[in-house]
């Protein structure tokens, strides 16, 4: 069965600092990964996916995320926050049928 | 760059009544899905759609939901006799092919009282 887990709820993070959501997934087939944000009042925007090959994945905004089967882990990152990426942030994974299973959701605060 | 487009933005309704949530996918998409997202719980799926028949389901898909492509450009969700717990943001996104990321439209607020 396809699941995502995503630790903290809540992340607060100074503007410039490093920026870390943790995703963990259970998958019975080898995982799609995905990470999401959402702006207040919008939609969900992709940020990056895995689907194979490199295990490094960029996306947009200057984040970026690893996929380690090892430790079933997707986690997010960036070098340094900037008060525009104040957002939730949703990490999902794809499973049959190109069904999504999402997390719950993190929520960012970038503090000035 | 191409958006989905979901209609209203926000829509209030009586407990009992039904109610139509419209999205306009990608032009060049051919799967289309929603999902709902309850206050404060998980993004959720409901249904997939292609080639002009449902896909797959969720079990809060049942018989009180329906989706219907009408046209060569809208695809729509119906909620017959809404209850207080279908207040909820309701996503449509669309993907050019199974494999493919989706692109999720901003969202319908659905808010019954």
């Amino acid at each position: 069965a396809q699941s995502v887990t995503q630790l903290g709820s809540h992340v607060s993070v100074s503007e410039g600092a490093l920026v870390l959501l943790r995703c963990n997934y259970s998958s019975s087939v080898p995982p799609y990964l995905f990470w999401y944000v959402q702006y207040p009042n919008q939609g969900l925007q992709l940020l990056l996916k895995y689907t194979t090959g490199a295990t490094l994945v960029k996306g947009i905004n200057g984040f970026e995320a690893e996929f380690k089967k090892s430790e079933t882990s997707f986690h997010l990152t960036k070098p340094s926050a900037h008060m525009s990426d104040a957002a939730e942030y949703f990490c999902a994974v794809r499973g049959p049928g190109n069904q999504f299973y999402f997390g719950t959701g993190t929520s960012l605060t970038v503090i000035p | 760059e191409p958006e989905v487009t979901q209609t209203p933005s926000h829509q209030v309704t009586q407990m009992g009544q039904e109610v139509i949530l419209r999205c306009v996918p990608i032009s060049n998409h051919l799967y289309f899905y929603w999902y709902r997202q309850i206050l404060g719980q998980k993004v959720e799926f409901l249904v997939s759609f292609y080639n002009n028949e449902i896909s797959e389901k969720s079990e809060i898909f049942d018989d009180q939901f329906s989706v219907e492509r009408p046209d060569g450009s809208n695809f729509t969700l119906k909620i017959r006799s809404t209850k207080l717990e279908d207040s909820a943001m309701y996503f449509c996104a669309s993907s050019r092919t199974a494999d493919y990321g989706y692109t999720f439209g901003s969202g319908t607020r659905l808010t019954v009282v």
